[in-house]
């Protein structure tokens, strides 16, 4: 699973906004896939674990969903707040211990 | 709350030097790991490590690195004699158990120069 793409690159939305963005993958050779979220200078904190297609994972204002025969998943973020500035990455695996990252997605909002 | 640790935060070296990077999992998992972060590109997976012995390892990890669990705490990542390609974000994770559906804990990183 080399080629995971994440969009947008970057984002900036205003406190209270709704927003969403997307972690693509093959679908072949698909075991599971994790998101994290990674501020700056901190250890990159998991928010979701998901293997099943259709899959639907939820952690307060944030949930994610997950299509593994088209290969993508999204991540929502329901009115954003300023602490929810972060890098958010996806990390589909086949199955063995090595997680393919995305290239991240960076959200900014501003309060 | 448990969590992986890493020494130092920032380590400068010069080309062809040795560096030794170090980490602290989480005290009751049992499989480790080593990733790096070049600036401006993705996350990368380097090595694996289970039960005194490398599990899985990727083309980046090469003769240069080595890695080594040296007590009942303690995981390092040793590169032999460095390059200016080897400066990087590195990485430590730990998790409770092998495969794909088990969450790696990351560290905050040690951000390595070689000059």
């Amino acid at each position: 699973i080399l080629n995971v793409e994440q969009s947008p690159q970057s984002l900036h939305v205003q406190e209270g906004d709704s927003t969403n963005f997307t972690c693509s993958f093959p679908s072949s050779n698909f075991y599971a896939l994790h998101w994290y979220r990674w501020e700056t200078a901190k250890s990159p904190e998991a928010l979701f674990v998901m293997t099943l297609n259709g899959d639907e994972k939820k952690k307060g204002r944030i949930s994610a969903t997950l299509n593994t025969k088209e290969g993508y998943s999204y991540l929502y973020i329901k009115g954003s707040q300023p602490e929810d500035s972060a890098t958010y990455l996806c990390a589909p695996t086949g199955g063995g211990n090595q997680f393919y990252f995305g290239t991240g997605t960076s959200l900014t909002v501003i309060p | 709350e448990p969590e992986v640790t890493q020494t130092p935060s920032h380590q400068v070296t010069q080309m062809g030097q040795e560096v030794i990077l170090r980490c602290v999992p989480i005290s009751n998992h049992l499989y480790f790991y080593w990733y790096r972060q070049i600036l401006g590109q993705k996350v990368e997976f380097l090595v694996s490590f289970y039960n005194n012995e490398i599990s899985e390892k990727s083309e980046i990890f090469d003769d240069q690195f080595s890695v080594e669990r040296p007590d009942g705490s303690n995981f390092t990542l040793k590169i032999r004699s460095t390059k200016l390609e080897d400066s990087a974000m590195y990485f430590c994770a730990s998790s409770e158990r092998r495969g794909g559906t088990d969450t790696q804990y990351f560290g905050p990183g040690t951000r390595l120069t070689v000059l």
